[in-house]
């Protein structure tokens, strides 16, 4: 198995704020690489695929870096709508997994 | 409109067996991979098992593998996990989930229908 570390687990932030979270693989995965949000009683939606691609009517406040093992995942000017728990999942190997989550919090 | 939707969750006992289903629409169905995921109640994600868009190549995650056992039929447009020896940490809600291509490594998770909860306990 690839475990995929994520960090921090939470974080405080404001509104117009910057985060940036970061997922560390094992080993490389290349840039398979994807990033999910997940709101309260909702299922997860992907946000940025193979590292760095945003999906479709994803806002660009969100993006995506790295490769090989390190990985982060950045929010600009963050809106009431971004507070939700963000998730990042490796492609390369099988089995896939998921790292463990970062809660972005007010 | 593209979705997904699961049933066959419930309320189950240890030791025994259920079978999950996803319904498929909107798209082209036999084209692209399918997966489930669960999330145990205030947890994370984690996958459970995949296939590829033709059956030809499965795959499943270590803490179910030989218990769990994936399949699809691309003329119901279906999706199915059969779930044997249930055991509480099972107890998750299931998610039905689609990928953007017909393989199920190095891609990502599209689309995702809304769960269905399974429960096990005596």
């Amino acid at each position: 198995d690839i475990p995929m570390t994520q960090s921090p687990s939470s974080l405080s932030a404001s509104v117009g704020d910057t985060v940036t979270i970061t997922c560390r693989a094992s080993q490389t995965i290349i840039n398979y690489l994807n990033w999910y949000q997940q709101k309260p009683g909702k299922a997860p939606k992907v946000l940025i695929y193979a590292a760095s691609n945003l999906e479709s009517d994803v806002p660009s406040r969100f993006s995506g870096s790295g490769s090989g093992t390190h990985f982060t995942l950045t929010i600009s000017n963050l809106q009431p709508e971004d507070f939700a728990t963000y998730y990042c999942q490796q492609s390369f190997y099988a089995p896939l997994t998921f790292g463990g989550g970062t809660k972005v919090e007010i | 409109e593209v979705q997904l939707v699961e049933s066959g969750g419930g309320l189950i006992k240890p030791g025994r067996s259920l079978r999950l289903s996803c319904a498929a629409s909107g798209f082209t169905f036999g084209d692209f991979a399918m997966h489930w995921v669960r999330q145990a109640p205030g947890k994370g994600l984690e996958w459970v098992a995949g296939i590829s868009y033709n059956s030809n190549s499965i795959g499943y995650g270590d803490s179910v593998k030989g218990r769990f056992t994936i399949s699809r039929d691309n003329v119901k447009e279906s999706l199915d996990l059969q779930m044997n020896s249930l055991t509480a940490a099972d107890t998750a809600l299931y998610y039905c989930v689609k990928s953007p291509r017909g393989s199920t490594s190095l891609n990502w998770f599209a689309l995702w229908g809304q769960g269905t909860l399974v429960t096990v306990s005596s």
